[in-house]
């Protein structure tokens, strides 16, 4: 059974920095694509950012481009968020989604619960 | 990158058919087959509906079906049931490698 549990959301200052983690299991984490999906409260799913199933290649939403950076440790079956310069924009809801892709964030077969980020004074 | 267009709400009787369409451009939906559909009921994870413009994943009823033509995607419910009441997002593959999602729909079943 796939589950992606996500941790590392609270409350910070703008301007702050955060990292989101996603511990990963029940299928081959280097496989797949993974990708971070966020929904604002009360508002729509906006996909963040993406990598491929080696970390080779990432993938990034012009809204955090430099900002926000993706990373996996496949020896931990793990996906990270490092996300800095928070904006009151970003306050969302952080989803961890899995790909039926290797190489591109394409297709989300399953999430997680989400973690939530909060960004104000 | 603009999100998809989709209605904000749609709305139909137990045991009919309704129709949510999907709105991209030549950049995005219109140029690739990697078409998603995903439901989410309030306070829930979404899940998975159709994946590669009309294929069902494992355990999704065939009620929900998929389809394409040129910059528009549609997803067709038949059979409507109380259980259906959630939001609808539609997302696409972009020609920048990047995932985009639809606005959402509504489905109300009355």
């Amino acid at each position: 059974e796939v589950q992606l549990l996500e941790s590392g959301g609270g409350l910070v200052q703008p301007g702050g920095s955060l990292r989101l983690s996603c511990a990963a299991s029940g299928f081959t984490f280097s496989s797949y694509a993974m990708s971070w999906v966020r929904q604002a409260p009360g508002k729509g799913l906006e996909w963040v950012s993406g990598i491929s199933g080696s970390g080779g290649n990432t993938y990034y939403a012009d809204s955090v481009k430099g900002r926000f950076t993706i990373s996996g440790d496949n020896s931990k079956n793990t996906l990270y968020l490092q996300m800095n310069s928070l904006r009151a924009e970003d306050t969302a809801l952080y989803y961890c989604a899995k790909d039926r892709y290797v190489v591109i964030p394409a297709a989300i077969d399953y999430w997680g619960q989400g973690t939530l980020v909060t960004v104000s004074s | 990158q603009s999100a998809l267009t989709q209605p904000a709400s749609v709305s139909g009787s137990p045991g009919q058919s309704i129709t949510i369409s999907c709105t991209g451009t030549s950049s995005d939906l219109g140029a690739y087959n990697y078409v998603s559909w995903y439901q989410q009921h309030p306070g829930k994870a979404p899940k998975a509906l159709i994946y590669d413009v009309s294929k069902r994943p494992s355990g999704v009823s065939n009620r929900f079906s998929g389809s394409k033509s040129g910059n528009t995607a549609s997803l067709t419910i038949s059979g409507l049931q109380a259980e259906d009441e959630a939001d609808y997002y539609c997302s696409s593959y972009t020609s920048s490698s990047t995932l985009v999602f639809g606005g959402g729909t509504k489905l109300t079943v009355l």
